[in-house]
């Protein structure tokens, strides 16, 4: 059965700083695609940064880059440039392709607590 | 583009009472997802809609929940005789079938506290 674990449940993170959040997944299905989702004490989903399975190269959206590893199943994602407004939960989701379509239901960590100091 | 909407944001209701959230999608957006998410969890997947009909369904709907997209633009999630334990956030996201896989878009979720 699919699976995303996120093994960090808090990470501090000085302001200016660099941050790396981990996200292990499992899966038997060769085509999966892995996002990444910061949650604001408000409660609003903000989605930040995808990768998909077949995708070549590691996905970058500005001060947002995911470190996929597809033989170690790790889809970490790195903050570079912290600043006091990324302080927020972090969550790693998976959806599988099959099953047919697309934007179907997501698989979803724990969760990482991020508190940037400054 | 509004973005998701959801009402109400709060909501805090006697056990045993019915409650109902609204969730506006994005105009276009044809797809239309329930989530739940309790303290310390991720959100866990509930439905699905394309256009109007619910498409998947968790097993975590139970007999007191029920959805709807009557016409393939909002939709309502109902919980019947409320019980404590359905205290959580009901988090609505939509997409669109064309659009590239990432464009899931959340709402900013509807608290719920069954008292």
């Amino acid at each position: 059965a699919q699976k995303i674990t996120q093994t960090q449940p808090g990470m501090f993170v000085q302001e200016k700083e660099a941050v790396t959040l981990d996200c292990t997944y499992d899966t038997s299905d060769p085509s999966y695609g892995l996002f990444w989702y910061k949650q604001p004490s408000s409660g609003e989903m903000i989605f930040l940064i995808y990768q998909g399975s077949y995708d070549q190269q590691n996905a970058t959206e500005g001060r947002y880059s995911l470190n996929f590893q597809k033989a170690r199943k790790s889809a970490n994602l790195v903050i570079s440039a912290s600043q006091l407004g990324d302080s927020a939960m972090y969550f790693c989701a998976m959806r599988e392709a099959s099953g047919g379509g697309n934007n179907r239901k997501l698989i979803w960590g724990l969760g990482t607590s991020l508190a940037v100091n400054p | 583009d509004t973005g998701v909407s959801q009402n109400p944001r709060h909501k805090i209701t006697k056990r045993g009472q019915n409650v109902t959230f609204r969730c506006d999608p994005i105009s276009e957006h044809n797809r239309l997802y329930w989530y739940r998410q309790t303290l310390g969890q991720g959100p866990e997947f509930l439905t699905y809609f394309q256009n109007e009909a619910q498409l998947e369904k968790s097993r975590l709907l139970s007999d007191r929940f029920s959805a709807e997209r009557p016409k393939g633009s909002f939709s309502t999630l109902e919980i019947q005789r409320t019980e404590q334990g359905d205290s959580a956030m009901y988090l609505c996201a939509s997409s669109h079938r064309t659009g590239k896989i990432n464009t899931i878009y959340f709402g900013e979720g509807s608290w719920l506290t069954v008292v």
